[in-house]
């Protein structure tokens, strides 16, 4: 079974560009999360989707932040502009049903904004 | 969400020694998740924790959860260089709420 996967691994932009991440998670489960840690800082929340809605997105930080998961498959999520603090590895993860049973994390995306 | 406070935040252990890292919550928790994730990997669940006083055990790993469901604790015994990286718990209520995380590194 695959995992997670995450799209790029690595994205260095600058100040005032836009970026967009992927998450693939795991083939049938309903619920995908959004997380970031900025180094040495707690893992934050950012958003839930349960299939294509949006279950809470109360750890989006502003509107410069948009997430989409089309169809109930994968997600995106799409900063414009960056700003620096935007900076931190993205998490995405995947449970199958029940709200927080576990999570099974993809390998992340570090975002540096320059 | 939850807010939880996980001391140490950082552990440097001698190879064979133990080291306990400590999760807070100020509320009660419904039930709490622990998670590790080597330098450069991504978290991976380790275990959950649902009833008050709960203990379980995964080979020198100790997982407790306490009696009033506030706080939990990981314990390792006879730390390996296999152990470096950095442990997390998360509090469980509507969605998941991560603590700093504790980050392990081991001499040998």
């Amino acid at each position: 079974e695959a995992g997670v996967t995450q799209f790029p691994s690595h994205s260095v932009i600058e100040k005032g560009q836009t970026v967009t991440l992927r998450c693939d998670p795991i083939s049938g489960h309903d619920n995908l999360y959004w997380y970031r840690r900025v180094m040495g800082k707690e893992i934050k929340f950012l958003l839930h989707f349960v299939k294509e809605s949006k279950q809470d997105e109360s750890g989006m930080p502003n509107n410069r932040f948009l997430a989409e998961r089309t169809g109930g498959t994968y997600s995106t999520l799409k900063v414009q502009p960056a700003e620096l603090e935007d900076s931190g590895v993205y998490f995405c993860a995947s449970s199958h049903g029940l709200t927080n049973e576990k999570l099974f994390f993809g390998s992340g995306t570090q975002l540096s904004v320059l | 969400g939850q807010q939880v406070m996980q001391i140490p935040q950082y552990q440097h252990v001698q190879e064979g020694e133990d080291f306990t890292t400590y999760c807070n919550s100020s509320t009660t928790l419904s039930n709490i998740q622990w998670y590790k994730q080597r330098p450069g990997g991504h978290p991976v669940f380790l275990i959950q924790l649902v009833k008050s006083g709960e203990v379980k055990k995964q080979k020198r790993l100790t997982f407790q959860f306490g009696e009033a469901k506030k706080n939990s604790s990981l314990h390792i015994t006879a730390t390996q260089t296999t152990d470096v990286g950095t442990y997390f718990c998360a509090a469980n209520d509507y969605k998941l709420s991560f603590g700093a995380g504790t980050t392990v590194t081991v001499r040998a």
